[in-house]
């Protein structure tokens, strides 16, 4: 089992450039998530799904877009880049609601 | 309104002197109070899950507690290996499901 595949590691973005992360998990887990996490700033939602064609805000999504054709695949989309959006960003899955998350090794976005 | 704060923010410990860290919560009608381990540059780790006053869980070197105010995690005998960031996080008051996260306690412990 892989559990939560996350690419790329790293990426470094210049403003108003486009792309996207790309999460992936293999447990047929209906749950996905996408937190930033920034220095002394804790893990912050982005967006969430509750299964696939599902999506919903969390707290910090200006910016931000996702989609969820799959259970497998929860994409997040950086329309235009803005140097706010240097972060590290994690993407997690659990079977059912909010318990055990299993959480992916990160994405380092910079943008200058 | 922050839902849950995590003290100290750092903490170093000599190998096998205990501690303990904490984690105050806000919440209503509480869901759960969750325990994660990180280590730099990976995703956090699940540790425990909580759910009500009185309750305990341990793993290895590793207590946690709860009371309706707060948890703790109590670390003894620590080892090296044990250095890493603890976060705990309760579910959000604004979402049914997802997990609200502390800024964490980052722990040395030297050898």
């Amino acid at each position: 089992n892989a559990g939560v595949t996350q690419t790329p590691k790293f990426r470094i973005l210049k403003i108003g450039q486009s792309m996207t992360l790309q999460c992936t998990q293999d447990m047929n887990h209906n749950y996905m998530y996408w937190y930033r996490q920034d220095p002394g700033m804790g893990l912050k939602l982005i967006y969430y799904s509750v299964g696939a064609g599902i999506t919903d805000k969390g707290e910090v999504p200006n910016g931000y877009n996702v989609s969820r054709s799959t259970t497998e695949d929860f994409p997040l989309r950086l329309e235009l880049a803005a140097p706010s959006q240097t972060s590290v960003y994690f993407c997690a899955s659990t079977r059912e609601g909010i318990n055990g998350y299993t959480f992916g090794s990160g994405t380092r976005l910079t943008v200058v | 309104e922050d839902q849950v704060t995590q003290s100290p923010e750092a903490l170093r410990l000599q190998e096998g002197e205990s501690s303990s860290l904490n984690c105050s919560y806000t919440v209503s009608g509480l869901r759960g109070l969750f325990w994660y381990r990180q280590d730099p540059g990976k995703g956090p780790e699940f540790l425990f899950t909580l759910y009500s006053a009185g309750e305990e869980k341990e793993k290895e070197r590793l207590k946690a507690t709860l009371t309706k105010k707060e948890s703790f995690l109590h670390i003894t005998a620590p080892k090296p290996e044990d250095s890493a960031t603890y976060l705990c996080a309760v579910p959000s008051q604004t979402g049914a499901n997802n997990l609200f996260f502390g800024t964490g306690t980052r722990l040395t412990v030297i050898p």
